[in-house]
């Protein structure tokens, strides 16, 4: 069947405008994760779903990070007001169940923040 | 906050060299991944690690999960041009909960 899937794969944004990254799970998989991954480091957790419930948002840098799962199934993760820094692959990933589970990353979006 | 650490860095090794990465964490770990990045693509999984002591085997690749479940390790025989890429631990570190932090990884190079 189909992976994880992410859009848009490729965001240009201007410093200041929010944005809206999308994931599309595994079908049927009950759990949602969104990671930042840094060019040459390892994904960064930020935040995961158990159906539609957010479980941990330790790790989203600041509330101009907000994600949402409002059906258990398709994800977004907005960032208001964003920044230079905020440029980084947005990763999404999902598991079958609850821990622990191998997670099934899905392409990435590669935002740019001019 | 907890860290999750990868030696070597980088390694650079000609076909058919063997190849071992290290990770360490700061803390104790319920359960640890580990993940294969190539050049451009995302984390695929490879094997989780749950027990004490444990060791797995997945055709050249031998996976152990240290005793005190703070460190584990990826031992490549006879490595191939395939096995290039990065390749990231990623722990579990409290029962229950699904937060994986990831290794910082140890990017292979193999040479034909």
């Amino acid at each position: 069947g189909a992976g994880v899937s992410q859009s848009p794969r490729y965001k240009v944004t201007k410093r200041g405008q929010d944005v809206a990254l999308r994931c599309d799970p595994i079908s049927g998989h009950v759990s949602l994760y969104w990671y930042r991954q840094a060019l040459g480091q390892g994904p960064e957790f930020l935040t995961y779903f158990n159906y539609e419930a957010q479980q941990d948002k330790s790790g989203l840098p600041n509330d101009r990070f907000s994600a949402e799962r409002p059906e258990g199934s398709i994800s977004t993760l907005t960032i208001q007001r964003t920044e230079q820094r905020d440029s980084a692959m947005y990763r999404c990933a999902s598991s079958l169940g609850t821990a622990p589970y191998e997670q099934y990353f899905g392409p990435g979006t590669r935002l740019t923040v001019t | 906050g907890q860290q999750v650490m990868q030696i070597p860095q980088y390694q650079h090794v000609q076909e058919g060299e063997d190849f071992t990465t290290y990770c360490n964490s700061s803390t104790t770990l319920s359960n640890i991944q580990w993940y294969k990045q190539r050049p451009g693509g995302h984390p695929v999984f490879l094997i989780q690690l749950v027990k004490s002591g444990e060791v797995k085997k997945q055709k050249r690749l031998t996976f152990q999960f240290g005793e005190a479940k703070k460190n584990s390790s990826l031992h490549i025989t006879a490595t191939q041009t395939t096995d290039v890429g990065t390749y990231f631990c990623a722990g579990n570190p409290n029962t229950g909960f699904q937060k994986l932090v990831f290794g910082t990884g140890t990017r292979l190079l193999v040479s034909p």
